[in-house]
């Protein structure tokens, strides 16, 4: 067990709507990343989260947000989903924001879009 | 259990005897590389990582090396146990983010 909390564990939805995926850290870390991994793209780097502010952003698609909170959650925002949208989503934090900071991941929301 | 991949490079090895799992990567900058291993229906858990000014790192049961030259990770792991079995994936850092290989599922043989 990494710390890392994840819910929902499972989510199925149809073309078209919006989910929101949450991600409690570890106490004390301060960074969140979120990363989603699908069989043929592999897993990806979408965005970095620092103490409430947005550190890094990767391959993220405009439809999809997040956010983290003062009590250092985050949550995923996805829209207008679309098929391809389906894969795991994987939360990991760590302490610091640095990329050599060890990142702890939880375990995963399977995303299912119908 | 779930499936990380289609077409994942496959390496089937016996209980008890030593792994290597290759990784190539592209970028000449990166600086930084980790080694994770992802058990099915898990996430990613962190195995060792190395630093571009280091050849070698050991760890307990698994030594990563490092060639700049040929740009070439590798992990070893000694005395292969069935709980290895999972993927194992190297990730560089690049451009301020971390990018993560294809994998390498290792198969235990008993």
């Amino acid at each position: 067990d990494s710390g890392v909390t994840q819910t929902p564990k499972h989510l199925i939805t149809a073309t078209g709507q919006r989910v929101t995926l949450r991600c409690s850290p570890r106490s004390g870390d301060l960074s969140v990343y979120w990363y989603q991994q699908s069989l043929d793209q592999g897993l990806q780097f979408l965005i970095q989260y620092y103490n409430g502010e947005e550190r890094a952003k990767g391959n993220i698609l405009e439809r999809f947000s997040a956010q983290q909170f003062p009590d250092l959650h985050s949550e995923l925002n996805l829209s207008s989903l679309e098929l391809g949208d389906s894969a795991l989503y994987f939360c990991a934090s760590s302490v610091g924001g640095g990329l050599s900071d060890t990142q702890y991941f939880g375990p995963g929301t399977r995303l299912t879009v119908l | 259990g779930e499936s990380v991949g289609l077409h994942l490079p496959t390496l089937s090895v016996q209980e008890g005897d030593n792994s290597i799992i290759n990784c190539a990567y592209s970028n000449s900058a990166s600086d930084y590389f980790i080694w994770y291993k992802q058990e099915s229906g898990k996430g990613p858990q962190f195995i060792i990582d190395i630093r571009s000014n280091m050849d070698k790192r050991q760890g307990q049961r698994v030594t990563v090396l490092l060639n700049k030259t040929v740009k070439h990770l590798s992990l070893q792991i000694a005395a292969t146990q069935p709980g290895d079995s999972a993927v194992y994936f190297c990730a560089e850092r690049r451009d301020d983010k971390i990018i993560f290989g294809k994998g390498t599922r290792l198969h235990i043989l008993p």
